[in-house]
Formats: C-alpha cells, structure tokens, sequence
C-alpha cells in the first residue's frame, strides 16, 4: 500500500488554516498517523488512527478522514507549525512506508 | 518518561564497518517493536527495519535488506544498527523509533553518518 501526500509545498500565513492531504492506494481503514518534522529534530507524532491527537499536541491540530482520503487540519496556524508533515499507514506491515511529506511554509 | 538516546555523530570512509546505538529507558523494553529510519540530506522518511526485542523478531524493508544489520541487547536496553561495508550513499541521519504496531510514537534524538573518503 502506497500513501502519496499532496500538495508537495504549501505556502500559508499565519493565523490561517491549513489543509494537507494524504491519500492511500487502497483502504486503510482508520490506520493512519501523522508526524511533524522541523529542521533539526526528529519526527513528533501527531495523529493516530486518522484522529485521534497524541499526547500533548495542540487542539488546532485535527486528522479526519478513512479508507484512501485523509486530511491534516492546522487552524489558525502559528509560526511553530511551519514545518514538514509525513503520514504513513499502518494496517499491514511490514513494509512501512511513509509520504514523501508536505512542506507549510510562511506566505 | 520514555526516552531513546542515540549515540553521536559518525565519520567514516566507504568500505569501513559501523555500529550505531539506540538505548530505551522508561519503559519495558522487551515489548515494544523499535524501528530504525533514515533521513538521506533533504529527503523524507524511509523505513528501515524492525525489531522485536523479546524474540529478535526482525523485519526489513526490501531496499535495505543485506544491507544493513538490526539488533539489540536486551540487557542494556539498547538497540543497534550495522552496517559492514559503508557506502557514500549510506550519508544520513538515522533515527530510531519505538513502534507500537499503529505508530512510531517516541524517537531518538538522531545519529548523523557522513561517509567520505
């Protein structure tokens, strides 16, 4: 199972809401998570289970979606959200795979 | 609280062997699959294997099988990668994970490899 990310770059302002995509080459269920990732450091997670937000992560960040179509929402962006966002899927494995990511960037 | 500690950043020159270490703390070792990803300079994620601390269960992605060797030593919490032959292609950051058979929900800091002769 492929999961392609799309757009490859967006360019949004701050205070804005944000839409990135993920699709799945074929259903996946719920089985899905979303990381963020700034220069530097290592992935956080997100979203798991399409969802549900982990541990810790802010309110304005909000998954949906199930099957092959998954959307990551940030409303009212700040500027520590600009950074690079991955999903992967995890309703068979192995493999593993990940999305090629997304880049938020400032406008 | 969780932790995974990696060890420091490597210089090599292709041909050269290299092990790398990823060590658990706040949790039970042994029942948490921990995975190894690498970053090549400016690209995404790649998945790279999977260990299972408990039986050794080890699983690989087809792009690094025979490539790369994953372990661990349950004794010191600690998990490893090894490479035997390293390739200028292998330059990259290489984090460890643990997975929890829906996500990779802790991460090391990152082990940065630059392969140069």
């Amino acid at each position: 199972i492929v999961v392609t990310q799309s757009p490859g770059t967006v360019s949004v302002s701050p205070g804005e809401r944000a839409t990135l995509s993920c699709r799945a080459s074929q259903s996946v269920g719920s089985n899905l998570a979303w990381y963020q990732q700034k220069p530097g450091q290592a992935p956080r997670l997100l979203i798991y289970d399409a969802s549900t937000r982990a541990t810790g992560i802010p309110a304005r960040f909000s998954g949906s979606g199930s099957g092959t179509d998954f959307t990551l929402t940030i409303s009212s962006l700040q500027s520590e959200d600009f950074a690079v966002y991955y999903c992967h899927h995890s309703k068979s494995w192995p493999p593993i795979t990940f999305g090629q990511g997304t880049r938020l960037e400032i406008k | 609280e969780v932790q995974l500690v990696q060890s420091g950043a490597e210089l090599k020159k292709p041909g050269e062997s290299l092990r790398i270490s990823c060590q658990a703390s706040g949790y039970t070792f042994t029942s948490q699959w921990i995975a190894w990803v690498r970053q090549m300079p400016g690209k995404g994620l790649e998945w790279m294997g999977i260990f299972y601390p408990d039986d050794s269960d080890t699983r690989y992605s087809p792009s690094f099988l025979g490539q790369v060797t994953i372990s661990a030593d349950k004794s010191i919490k600690t998990a490893y990668l090894h490479w035997s032959s390293l390739k200028a292609s292998d330059t990259a950051i290489y984090f460890c994970a643990r997975f929890t058979g829906k996500t990779f929900d802790f991460w090391g800091q990152g082990t940065l490899v630059t392969v140069s002769s």
